[in-house]
């Protein structure tokens, strides 16, 4: 059974530091998402990590993929007030068509 | 990227009635899923919908109870049947884009049982 850990669940962090989300799977995999909610509102896609060594950056957002240590990060830098959300990685399951398996999820609070 | 559209986005409904939720995309797409976020909680998968075969559904979903429709490449139905206070939720239909492994998710359905 695919299993997908991240943490931390909660994170508050003040405005202007730095701090990395971790994302664990348990199986292998070439692949992983990450995702941004915000309360009330679905899913927004902001990576997709497709290979060993994958790093993608947006804005102060940036997400890289191990996949011999089946660990992903989610890297913040800088932090701002607007990137107060929900943020879930996932892993594709091949059984299901690559559907996802979700992290629960870090629940992130930037205060000035 | 994809486009997707879910109707109704939320509902109000009485327990032991049943509702259909739709999901349209502005392409056509091979594999089409439905999730379940439960308040406060991570998405869980339903099923998977793959044009002109059966949905296949993950353990502790049955079909009687979330039957799913996918008769093209850009529609898709999940019925919530004989509903109870457990089955209040958000439903999410999501769809990966063939080309660029992107999977993106619907605006969801908010459901609520009395």
């Amino acid at each position: 059974e695919l299993k997908v850990e991240q943490n931390p669940l909660f994170l508050s962090m003040q405005e202007g530091k730095n701090y990395t989300i971790y994302c664990n799977y348990s199986t292998t995999s070439d692949r992983l998402y990450w995702y941004r909610q915000d309360p009330g509102k679905s899913l927004e896609s902001l990576f997709v990590l497709l290979s060993n060594g994958a790093v993608k950056q947006e804005g102060r957002l940036m997400a890289s993929l191990d996949t011999k240590a089946r660990l992903s990060t989610l890297h913040i830098t800088a932090a701002v007030h607007d990137l107060s959300a929900t943020y879930f990685c996932a892993v594709p399951h091949r059984g299901s068509g690559y559907a996802l398996n979700f992290g629960k999820g870090t629940s992130l609070l930037v205060t000035p | 990227s994809a486009v997707i559209s879910q109707k109704p986005s939320r509902d109000i409904c009485q327990r032991g009635t049943s509702l259909t939720i739709q999901c349209q995309v502005d392409s056509q797409v091979t594999m089409m899923f439905w999730y379940r976020q439960q308040p406060g909680q991570s998405l869980t998968l339903i099923a998977t919908a793959n044009q002109g075969s059966e949905a296949t559904y993950e353990s502790g979903f049955v079909i009687d109870k979330f039957p799913i429709s996918r008769p093209n490449l850009t529609f898709s139905t999940l019925t919530v049947s004989n509903m109870s206070p457990e089955d209040s939720s958000i439903y999410l239909c999501s769809v990966e884009e063939n080309r660029s492994y992107e999977q993106y998710f619907g605006p969801g359905t908010r459901l609520t049982v009395t």
